[in-house]
């Protein structure tokens, strides 16, 4: 089966840009999560969906940041307008249940200059 | 202040040696997770460990939780080449198993 995919894999873009990231989960994980890990700090959640709905979005940093799952497939990221902090690596996991494990992805790694 | 801390944080050893790598908190978990994760790539699972005292065993890989849920150990017996990689623990807090804390990880090297 195929893994979570994420695109790009790499993205450079100037403060003030918007970026959006692509996510699509394995087929049939209605658990979808966003991660990400800024240089020299540990990996942080950002938030869940299960399936289209916003199950815990606590983590999102502020409202320069858009998650989206519309029709509960491939979810969306979108950082507008991105600020030099917003650089790291953003990794998307997805699961079957709330308890299984989770897939990660190979993440994108954004770089805002 | 990290939740998880983890150690060493790098670690360079000789093909065949033992390591163990330590992942503490003053933080209750109710559940433990371990990762490896390579280069360009995302964690992958190793293993999930929940009750306390807990010692699973993957191949050569040994991990333990302690007896108050509060820290694990991951021990790599006769290491190889291909155990290199950044191994990082993870905690699930109680009632809230995805909101995962996450120590910064160990990079390990294996020298052939």
């Amino acid at each position: 089966e195929a893994g979570v995919t994420q695109f790009p894999s790499h993205s450079v873009i100037e403060k003030g840009q918007t970026v959006t990231l692509r996510c699509d989960p394995i087929s049939g994980h209605d658990n979808l999560y966003w991660y990400r890990r800024v240089m020299g700090k540990e990996i942080k959640f950002l938030l869940h969906f299960v399936k289209e709905s916003k199950q815990d979005e606590s983590g999102m940093p502020n409202n320069r940041f858009l998650a989206e799952r519309t029709g509960g497939t491939y979810s969306t990221l979108k950082v507008q307008p991105a600020e030099l902090e917003d650089s790291g690596v953003y990794f998307c996991a997805s699961s079957e249940t709330g308890g299984s494990p989770l897939h990660f992805g190979n993440g994108t790694r954004l770089t805002v200059t | 202040t990290q939740l998880l801390e983890q150690s060493p944080q790098f670690l360079s050893i000789q093909e065949g040696e033992n390591l163990t790598v330590y992942c503490n908190s003053s933080s209750v978990f109710s559940s433990l997770q371990w990762y490896r994760q390579e280069p360009g790539e995302g964690p992958v699972l190793l293993v999930t460990v929940v009750t306390g005292g807990e010692v699973k065993k993957l191949k050569r890989l040994t991990f333990q939780f302690g007896d108050a849920r509060k820290d694990s150990s991951l021990h790599i017996t006769a290491a190889q080449p291909g155990d290199t990689g950044l191994y990082l623990c993870a905690g699930a807090r109680t009632g809230n198993n995805r909101k995962l804390i996450w120590g910064l990880g160990t990079s390990l090297a294996v020298n052939p």
